[in-house]
Order: C-alpha cells, then structure tokens, then sequence
C-alpha cells in the first residue's frame, strides 16, 4: 500500500485568496488523483496529475481555478484559486500504488472560504 | 461512463449484529475493480475490501465480506458483528483496469451507517 500525507489538513481563507494543497507519497505511482467532497456529499474527480505534463480536468473544472502540478512521481499539488464560499470542502488527494489495482488516499484538506 | 449507486443513505445496526450495504454499478467494461471504502468522522478514506471483476470468489477481510453478482452488476457489503468503530459513512466504488486507461474511482453516493450499544 501506499502511504499518503497531505499538508495542510485544515485552512480557514479569505474569499478572493488562493491556496495550496500538497500530497506526497512514500513511494513512486503511476497515477495521481484529485477529489473534492462537499458537505455531506460524494467524492468528485476535481483531474487527473499527469507526471511532466498538464492535468486532465474533468467536466465543471478548469486550470484557472485549480491549477495543479506533478514535478515528480511522488509528489502533486493542488491550488484553490480566487476562492469563494462555495469552494469550502474536503479536498482529497489519491494514488494508484502497488500492483495499480487499489487507490489509497491522504487524510484530506478541509477548507473553509469565509 | 460509469454509474454507482447506493440506495440506502442511512442504516443502523446493534452492537454484534450483521448488516448488509447495497450497491448496483452500471458498465460496459468487462474488467474493472469494486471497492468499499469506510469514511469515519476523521474523513480518511479507509479501503475496507476490494473485489476484482475477473474473480468469481467473492473477497472476505476479517468481519467484512461481500456478494458480488457480475450479471446483475451488484456488490453488497456484509458486516459481520459490528462494532461500535464501524460506525462511519461507507462509500461504493468502480475503478476500470489499469490497462483501460485513465482509472480514477467513481463513487455512490454513500450510506451512513450507525452501529448502537
């Protein structure tokens, strides 16, 4: 399995500021994931980090508003841009790890946009 | 595209007694993994069983099994005498093969489970 740490664990942000979320994994994966859960919702695919290139975002998420990086296969960053209340949630990061069958998460970043 | 659901948002159980979580998943993939994943108040994402779509036999961990029905595309989760520490919100998950592509989770909407002294 893999080990995930996510830094920080909570923030408290002004509206109109950005942050940004860091995931690092204790071992090298292919494959790297961003997730947002809303209050008492579901978890949401927010991209897809891709190793030396650009996310893959999905439907309802742009770069301009979540810019993320992969510098590397162990490490992947997810920024809040120009936040508003409605982008407090959890934000999860994920790795596919071993025999690339499971994804195991970090302990999420509970953001709250004041 | 892929679709989970679980049709139970709330369920509680008595200290030692079992209790079964639906989830139907909706494919046209052939080879794909199922997941559950427990999600205490901490909000960590714990995995708690994993079924791969090739296998008939169904995965077992210790107190959790499950009942995995390829054809009815059905994957219920067993707890067998639940504990005061199960209680947690519990989400299906698909994820396609690795060989698929692109393989990020899909997830049901969860069900909240509560397990009472």
């Amino acid at each position: 399995s893999a080990v995930i740490s996510q830094k920080p664990s909570r923030d408290i942000c002004q509206r109109g500021t950005s942050l940004t979320i860091q995931c690092q994994v204790d071992s090298q994966v292919t494959m790297m994931f961003w997730y947002r859960q809303q209050p008492g919702q579901s978890l949401t695919l927010i991209a897809t980090a891709n190793q030396g290139s650009e996310a893959t975002y999905e439907s309802g998420f742009v770069i301009d508003k979540f810019p993320i990086s992969r510098p590397n296969l162990t490490f992947s960053t997810l920024t809040v841009s120009n936040m508003s209340p409605e982008d407090s949630s959890i934000y999860l990061c994920s790795a596919l790890g071993g025999a690339i069958d499971t994804q195991y998460f970090g302990p999420g970043t509970r953001l709250t946009v004041l | 595209a892929q679709t989970v659901t679980q049709s139970q948002p709330e369920m509680s159980v008595q200290e030692a007694e079992t209790v079964t979580l639906s989830c139907t998943y909706d494919t046209s993939e052939n080879n794909y993994y199922l997941f559950w994943y427990k999600q205490p108040p901490s909000r960590q994402m714990i995995l708690v069983i994993r079924q791969e779509a090739y296998k008939q036999q169904n995965a077992t961990e210790n107190r959790f099994s499950v009942n995995f029905q390829k054809a009815a595309k059905s994957f219920s989760l067993k707890i067998s005498d639940s504990q005061l520490g199960d209680t947690a919100m519990y989400f299906c998950a698909f994820m396609k093969h690795w060989r698929s592509g692109n393989t990020p989770l899909v997830f049901g909407k969860g069900t909240r489970l509560s397990v009472i002294a």
